[in-house]
């Protein structure tokens, strides 16, 4: 079955910190993608980072990281020197592209960055 | 292009009564998905469209619900008769597959209060 798990509800870190939010998933499918949204205090959805199944390159873009890794079907998401900007609610998301094309999204980890 | 465009966004409705909730994707976009977040469950896929069809509506919580695609650049979410446990934001998503999956772009939500 289809499955996001964002185990951590909430972090807490102090500006300059590091902070990792980790995503695990399922999927019975070989190709899919996996996405993660970030929701400020605003409320809408903004879209950050899409990989597909058969891309594990790690990418950077400026303070934002992502690290795929198929073997442990994880795809976490490190924010370096956190800002109170980066305070939002996060989600990962799985697309399957085979039966489905369900886009399904985990229960998000709030991150609350402090000055 | 204006993006995903939701209607109205917010409504207070009193209990019993109907509600519709307005979505126009972008253009071009050939999936189609509505929503529902809440503090205890988080974002539920509800239905999703595809080429105006429904794929899946597993996730609709019971007939008091029902969503239609008349056309491609419209949908409606419906729910009749409302009850207070149906106050959520309800977001609407589009999406293109072809060659490049791509992400979901979401509109601004409809906040949803019954009383």
């Amino acid at each position: 079955a289809q499955k996001v798990t964002q185990a951590q509800t909430e972090i807490s870190v102090v500006e300059k910190e590091d902070v990792t939010l980790d995503c695990v998933y399922e999927t019975r499918d070989t190709t899919y993608y996996l996405f993660w949204y970030k929701q400020p205090p605003s409320g809408e959805l903004v879209f950050l980072i899409r990989r597909n199944s058969f891309d594990e390159q790690n990418e950077i873009s400026g303070r934002y990281s992502w690290n795929f890794q198929k073997s442990t079907s994880s795809f976490n998401f490190t924010i370096t020197a956190s800002q109170v900007v980066d305070s939002a609610v996060y989600f990962c998301a799985l697309k399957e592209v085979g039966n489905t094309d369900k886009l399904i999204f985990g229960t998000g980890t709030r991150l609350q960055v402090f000055p | 292009d204006a993006g995903v465009i939701q209607s109205p966004r917010h409504e207070v409705t009193e209990m019993g009564q109907e509600v519709t909730l307005r979505c126009k994707p972008i253009s071009g976009h050939d999936y189609l998905f509505w929503y529902r977040q809440t503090m205890m469950r988080g974002l539920e896929l509800l239905i999703y469209f595809n080429n105006n069809v429904p794929i899946d509506d597993s996730g609709m919580p019971e007939d008091r619900f029902s969503a239609k695609m008349p056309n491609a650049s419209f949908s409606t979410l419906k729910i009749q008769p409302s009850e207070p446990r149906d106050s959520a934001v309800y977001f609407c998503a589009s999406s293109f597959r072809g060659r490049m999956n791509t992400e979901a772009f979401f509109g601004q939500g409809t906040r949803l209060t019954v009383v």
